[in-house]
C-alpha cells in the first residue's frame, strides 16, 4: 500500500519561503506512471491544485498552477524517496493544509497524505 | 480554466437515503472526472474516477455517471460512515482544478 507522509514547519513568517516535504512508501516515487503532486486547501475552502513532478526516463518534467506566479516549486529528493514543494513570498492568503498525492499519470489522485498545516504569519 | 460547480452546496440526509450529488462543468470535459470523499480532519478519499469507475474498494452504493458537462454521483443507500464532504476534480484541461464541495450531513 502506498502511503505518503508531508513534514515541515508550520509556521512561516510573511515574504518567506514555505518548504514541504513528502515521503513516500511502498512505491516508486520516480515511475514515469506516477505523478509526483502538491494540492492545498484553504481555511474553509475547496481544494486547489499546485502542481506535479513526473519523472520521463530521462529527466523531470514539471507542471504547475499559473495562478501561483512562478512562485512554486517541485523536486525530487530520490534517494530518500521524496518530493518537496517550496513556494516564495508567501502571505496570508497561503495559510493551508497542504496535501501531497500520488496522480495516476496526469488524472486523478489516488493516494494522499494526511495533510500538513501552514500557516503564514508574523 | 475548467470551472466545476457543484450543487447543492450542503444537503442534510438521514442514513438509509438516496443522496444524488451534481457536478458541473463550464465546458465539455468528455468523461475526465474524478469523485472524492473527504471526512473531518481527513485527506480526500478517490471514490470514482473517469466519470463511472469507482476505485479499489469502494462500496458498489456509490455510483458516478454522466459525460461532457453534466455528471453525477449517487449514494444508494446513504450509511453513518458516508457523512462527509464530496468534491469532483476534472482532468481534461488546465489547471487541474475541483469544485467547492458538497457536505452531506445528518438530518
Amino acid at each position: 500500500q502506498v502511503q505518503l507522509q508531508e513534514s515541515g514547519p508550520g509556521l512561516v513568517k510573511p515574504s518567506e519561503t514555505l518548504s514541504l516535504k513528502c515521503t513516500v512508501s511502498g512505491g516508486p516515487i520516480t515511475s514515469a506512471a506516477y505523478y509526483s503532486s502538491w494540492i492545498r486547501q484553504r481555511p474553509g475552502k475547496g481544494l486547489e491544485w499546485i502542481g506535479y513532478i513526473y519523472y520521463s526516463g530521462t529527466s523531470d518534467s514539471a507542471y504547475y498552477n499559473p495562478s501561483l506566479q512562478s512562485r512554486a516549486t517541485i523536486s525530487f529528493v530520490t534517494s530518500e524517496s521524496q518530493f518537496s514543494l517550496k513556494l516564495t513570498s508567501v502571505t496570508a492568503a497561503d495559510t493551508a493544509v497542504y496535501y501531497c498525492a500520488r496522480g495516476d499519470w496526469s488524472t486523478w489522485f489516488d493516494f494522499w497524505g494526511q495533510g500538513a498545516l501552514v500557516t503564514v504569519s508574523s | 480554466e475548467i470551472l466545476l460547480t457543484q450543487s447543492p452546496a450542503a444537503l442534510s440526509v438521514s442514513p438509509g437515503d438516496r443522496v444524488t450529488l451534481s457536478c458541473r462543468a463550464n465546458q465539455n470535459i468528455v468523461s475526465a472526472l474524478a469523485w472524492y470523499q473527504q471526512k473531518s480532519g481527513q485527506a480526500p478519499r478517490l471514490l470514482v474516477y473517469n466519470a463511472a469507475t469507482r476505485a479499489t474498494g469502494i462500496p458498489v452504493r456509490f455510483t458516478g455517471s454522466g459525460s461532457g458537462t453534466e455528471f453525477t454521483l449517487t449514494i444508494s443507500s446513504l450509511q453513518p460512515d458516508d457523512f462527509a464532504v464530496y468534491f469532483c476534480q476534472q482532468y481534461n484541461g488546465w489547471p487541474r482544478t475541483f469544485g467547492q464541495g458538497t457536505k452531506v450531513g445528518i438530518k
